[in-house]
């Protein structure tokens, strides 16, 4: 049973428009919440991560939101590049060194 | 830089046959991990081990095992591969500690394995 969800496999943008990647989660355990990005052949890499202690985090051109309430973040990205067309992760902890990940969603950014 | 490396980009083997998957790391984590990715799926954690000699089953080690006989390597071993373990398989690893930047896990870059 996954504890991780995210219900849009895809997503197709335009160039210079916000991304929003949405993931929903079922256990109150869940303290840590990170995004990875995945490019074809290539290994996950971490993008973002925010603690349930905050409801948003921004690095650049990423912001994740929290809503612990309803057991949903999100991933914002502004703008959207073409170099962000690729497979996006949600994952999880609940300080157990393991992480819970989502099936991943695949944005598009069209030029 | 964190460097995760794999024997093998890509990886072709028969039915029955022992597949032995190799995974290094460079910075001395103390954690390290196997998932398989599968379409539809996300990524789905085989085993972990969070010292040297140590292991613990994630959610689906059947027709599994692995070893880690030193702090920087983490093997997994297919007993008899079967078609159904033909997926990706990532290795990852960790900093060990109390703070959040433990549950940051970086990646190698995988190992497309095709069982005939």
């Amino acid at each position: 049973d996954q504890q991780v969800k995210q219900n849009s496999p895809s997503l197709s943008v335009q160039e210079g428009r916000i991304s929003i990647l949405n993931c929903d989660y079922t256990n109150s355990m869940f303290d840590y919440f990170l995004w990875y990005k995945k490019y074809p052949a290539e290994g996950p890499t971490f993008l973002i991560s925010i603690s349930s202690i905050k409801d948003k985090n921004e690095d650049g051109r990423f912001t994740v939101f929290l809503n612990k309430s309803a057991k949903h973040l999100s991933l914002h990205i502004v703008p959207s590049q073409p170099g962000d067309s690729a497979v996006y992760f949600c994952a999880a902890s609940a300080s157990d060194y393991k992480l819970s990940f989502g099936a991943g969603t695949t944005v598009t950014v069209r030029a | 830089d964190v460097k995760v490396t794999q024997s093998s980009r890509y990886l072709v083997k028969r039915t029955g046959e022992k597949v032995f998957l190799e995974c290094v790391q460079d910075m001395d984590h103390e954690n390290m991990f196997w998932y398989r990715q599968d379409p539809g799926l996300g990524l789905r954690l085989i085993y972990f081990s969070y010292d040297v000699k140590m292991k613990e089953k994630g959610d689906i080690p059947e027709g599994y095992s692995v070893s880690r006989e030193k702090k920087e390597r983490f093997s997994l071993i297919l007993e008899s591969a079967s078609t159904n373990q033909t997926s990706m398989y990532l290795c990852a690893s960790s900093f060990p500690g109390t703070s959040d930047i433990t549950d940051t896990q970086y990646f190698g870059p995988g190992t497309r394995l095709t069982v005939l």
